[in-house]
């Protein structure tokens, strides 16, 4: 079972940010959040991860709360390619054969 | 730069047939390689992981098996093929501590 709950579904309108939220309240000192995203009928791409610092990258920035149960993946300006299944996992850094895919939320970007 | 490397990209085999997928990884030596395999609509379920030539490890036990014959090479095999082997099959590697980087899957389809 994943350790992480996300909403199903998502809207975003093209060219604004699209704040894909995470809940993660029984995560653990030595684990981080990582997000992926998934379009259709390919690999999942990774995207970004952090402890507890805030993180941005070309892709994305990832926002963690202070008690560190939950975190925002911020697409910024959102396109019609941004269109896809994103994931949101934690597990410890020193592990990754513990990468708990959940169903992920569907974000659909509209013009 | 790393790269990996899954084909083929579809397949359709009957019911009772042999099954090898193969993956490489090139850009890195000493990889953890992982077998990963996705229902419709569902995340990813995590089959094999290893961590060095000849060592694999099997997270569900199935009809399914892996070998890893080279550092770089990562092979998913079955002698027999269930309807219910039929899904999309996603292979990762990562080096210890980084993130996971996928290949871009084989879509299976058993009739």
């Amino acid at each position: 079972d994943a350790k992480t709950t996300q909403p199903p579904s998502m809207d975003c309108a093209e060219g604004r940010a699209a704040n894909l939220p995470c809940n993660h309240s029984t995560i653990s000192g030595n684990e981080y959040v990582y997000w992926y995203r998934q379009i259709h009928s390919q690999g999942p791409q990774y995207i970004i991860h952090g402890l507890k610092n805030n993180e941005t990258n070309e892709m994305a920035s990832l926002i963690i709360t202070e008690d560190r149960k939950s975190s925002t993946l911020i697409l910024p300006h959102a396109t019609l390619r941004d269109t896809a299944v994103y994931y949101c996992i934690v597990r410890p850094w020193y592990n990754n054969n513990d990468m708990r895919f959940g169903a992920g939320t569907r974000l659909t970007v509209k013009p | 730069s790393q790269t990996i490397h899954q084909w083929p990209a579809t397949l359709v085999q009957p019911v009772g047939s042999p099954l090898s997928l193969e993956c490489t990884v090139e850009g890195t030596s000493n990889p953890n390689l992982y077998w990963y395999r996705q229902a419709a609509g569902r995340g990813l379920q995590l089959l094999f992981y290893s961590v060095g030539i000849g060592q694999i490890s099997s997270e569900v036990p199935q009809n399914l098996s892996a070998s890893r014959p080279q550092d770089r090479q990562f092979i998913l095999s079955s002698k027999k093929l269930l309807l219910s082997d039929s899904g999309f099959y996603l292979c990762a590697f990562d080096i210890a501590g980084q993130p996971q980087h996928f290949g871009d899957g084989t879509r299976l389809s058993i009739l």
